[in-house]
This record gives C-alpha cells, structure tokens and sequence, in this order.
C-alpha cells in the first residue's frame, strides 16, 4: 500500500464548477497535511495546510480532514482556467522526517 | 527575493559526467529536503538536512549521489558519473519545523544524453 494516494485524474471541470480532490494516507498517526499546485514543468507551490479534523478555508480553497477515515480533501469552489494545474497531496508522518507526496491528479478547467 | 533558491535551473550534460546542484534556502529555516521528480509522478524524497546534519538518506540514493549542507547554510547535491536514468527536476525544500509547510524553490531540470 502506498503512503499517499490520490484519484488519478485526470480531472476536467467546466469554470465556475466545484473540483473535488481527494488523498487517502497509510499511517494514522500522521499529523500533518498538505496540499501543493504544480503548473507544468514549475515547483510545487503550497497552497493549504490542514492539522486537525474538519474543514479549512482559504479564499476558494478548502481543505477536509477525517483522520478516523485517514482521508484528506480538497474542494476548489468557482474554478478558473488558472486552477488548471496538477494538486499534489503530502502527508508528514510521526517520527518521520519528510513529507511523503501522492503521484498527483492533474486538474483543467473548461473556458 | 527571500524564497528558496536553487541553481542552477537547468543541466544539460554527457552521461559519465558530474553534477553539481546548489540550494538556498529561506534563511531562518533549518530543515533541508531534496526530492526528485519525474513526469507524471510525485516528488520523491533523497534526503533531509536539519542544520548541518543529514539525517536521513532515501534507499533511492545510490553511492553516486551525495548532498553536504556545510554550516547548515546552503546545500549542494552532487552526482557523480551520471546515467539516463538520472534524468529528472530535482527539488529543493526547506521549512522552520518538523510538521510545518515545506517550501519549494524553482527546481533544477537535469537531462542526461
């Protein structure tokens, strides 16, 4: 099983639509999670940050977080053809240094 | 531009040849990553500095890579006798703490023929 996984997409939505992404995690201790936007052939750029149960709100961002189900969400409200881009989902596990990623689910946003 | 900074953004070079990598990070952060990334694919981690300390090397890290973040300041990523397969955006992370927002810089694209 991996440590982080994503519904691979691709996913396409018409502007103005709600994307919803979604990232399960292996290990139930992990703490803290994060998702990241990757334009093509650019860095990662984090984008929410999510460490408790419940939702988080970020301008046309938010973030769900169910431990008990080890699932993280991602739901991007009034989508713009900008938003089309690959999410990728990170996940700090407990005595683990580093961030483990999803392979990603590529997003476009219909005009 | 206070982010992180790598250098430099693109190499292209000769198989059997040696690469040399350079990250700065954001100056108050003491946690260091490398990762690595192909296309299609999430980046994968290489190894973690905290301060001046490598305290964790990826099994993906082969006798030719290797990475020293001398005084805990900037970082350098190293392959030696490059292969194909070596091919890849190798990134370059930092953040304050353990648990906090890890921070990209551009990225180096390396193209091995």
């Amino acid at each position: 099983q991996k440590e982080v996984e994503q519904n691979s997409g691709p996913l396409s939505v018409p502007e103005g639509a709600i994307a919803s992404l979604n990232c399960t995690y292996s290990d139930r201790g992990s703490q803290s999670f994060f998702w990241y936007r990757q334009y093509s052939g650019k860095s990662p750029e984090l984008i929410m940050s999510i460490y408790s149960n419940g939702d988080k709100e970020d301008g046309r961002f938010t973030a769900q977080l169910n431990k008990a189900s080890q699932y993280v969400s991602l739901l991007i409200r009034d989508s713009q053809p900008s938003d089309s881009a690959t999410y990728l989902c990170a996940v700090n596990r407990p005595n683990d240094y580093k961030l483990s990623f999803g392979a990603g689910t590529t997003v476009t946003v219909r005009a | 531009d206070t982010g992180v900074s790598q250098d430099p953004r693109h190499k292209i070079t000769k198989r059997g040849q040696n690469v040399t990598f350079r990250c700065d990070p954001i100056s108050e952060h003491n946690r260091l990553y490398w990762y690595r990334q192909t296309l299609g694919q999430g980046p994968e981690f290489l190894t973690y500095f905290q301060n001046e300390a490598q305290l964790e090397k990826s099994r993906l890290l082969s006798d030719r890579f290797s990475a020293e973040r001398p005084k805990g300041s900037f970082s350098t990523l190293e392959i030696q006798r490059t292969e194909q397969g070596d091919s890849a955006m190798y990134l370059c992370a930092s953040s304050p703490s353990w648990e906090s927002e890890a921070f990209f810089g551009q990225g180096t694209r390396l193209t091995v023929v």
